[in-house]
């Protein structure tokens, strides 16, 4: 089992939906990390948090520390939003490195 | 503040062929990570560098080496290159300390023919 796990690892929905994407973990975190990728390109941060809520724009994302769960919501939709968004760990006990979910790819149809 | 940069963008090189690429970190930050990505492994760690002190690596073969400079600047080698050597590498820096929130640059396409 890995110890970052996403879902779903592929999505498709359609211009104007409200989207959820899912990070669940095992190891023991202070923060996460959400990241987007578009094809061929490189890695964007979109957010850091380490409890609560975040927002920007469209974008929410939430955070229990607790259940080891995190969630980045997409409200309203748009076909920009098609890329890969990755939930990522930094570990900090006795290494310094990110762990990586698997991602999910995300498509909007116009 | 200028973001994480790398050179070169693109590159194709031959088997057998080493590459070196490079990474110059956000401006303050001290550590720099390196990662592979594949289409088949995903985003995989190579090694993280802080204060020209190399911390922690991943599960690569010696091939793979590295390097920081005083001014936190990274360097990256491949040596005997290989066709499973094509990826996107990408560096990513931080300031190193607890939190660590890490940044991208845009990273570099390596061909191998």
């Amino acid at each position: 089992k890995n110890e970052v796990e996403q879902s779903p690892q592929n999505l498709t929905a359609q211009e104007g939906e409200f989207i959820t994407i899912n990070c669940s973990y095992s190891v023991g975190i202070s923060a996460l990390h959400w990241l987007q990728q578009h094809p061929g390109g490189g890695i964007v941060s979109l957010f850091m948090l380490s409890s609560g809520k975040k927002k920007h724009g469209r974008l929410i994302a939430t955070i229990n520390i607790q259940e080891k769960h995190s969630s980045l919501h997409i409200t309203a939709s748009h076909p920009r939003d098609s890329a890969v968004y990755i939930c990522a760990v930094p570990v900090t006990s006795g290494t310094y490195k990110y762990i990586f979910g698997t991602g999910t790819r995300l498509k909007v149809l116009a | 503040k200028a973001g994480v940069t790398q050179t070169p963008r693109y590159l194709i090189k031959t088997r057998g062929q080493q590459v070196t690429l490079s990474c110059s970190p956000i401006s303050g930050h001290r550590s720099v990570s390196w990662y592979q990505q594949t289409p088949g492994q995903g985003l995989q760690f190579l090694f993280e560098y802080f204060s020209e002190t190399q911390r922690n690596k991943g599960n690569f073969p010696g091939r793979f080496s590295g390097r920081q400079f005083s001014n936190s600047r990274s360097e990256m080698n491949v040596s005997t290159l290989e066709l499973g050597d094509s990826a996107l590498y990408l560096c990513a820096s931080s300031y190193g300390g607890r939190i660590y929130e890490q940044f991208f640059g845009p990273g570099t396409r390596l061909t191998v023919l």
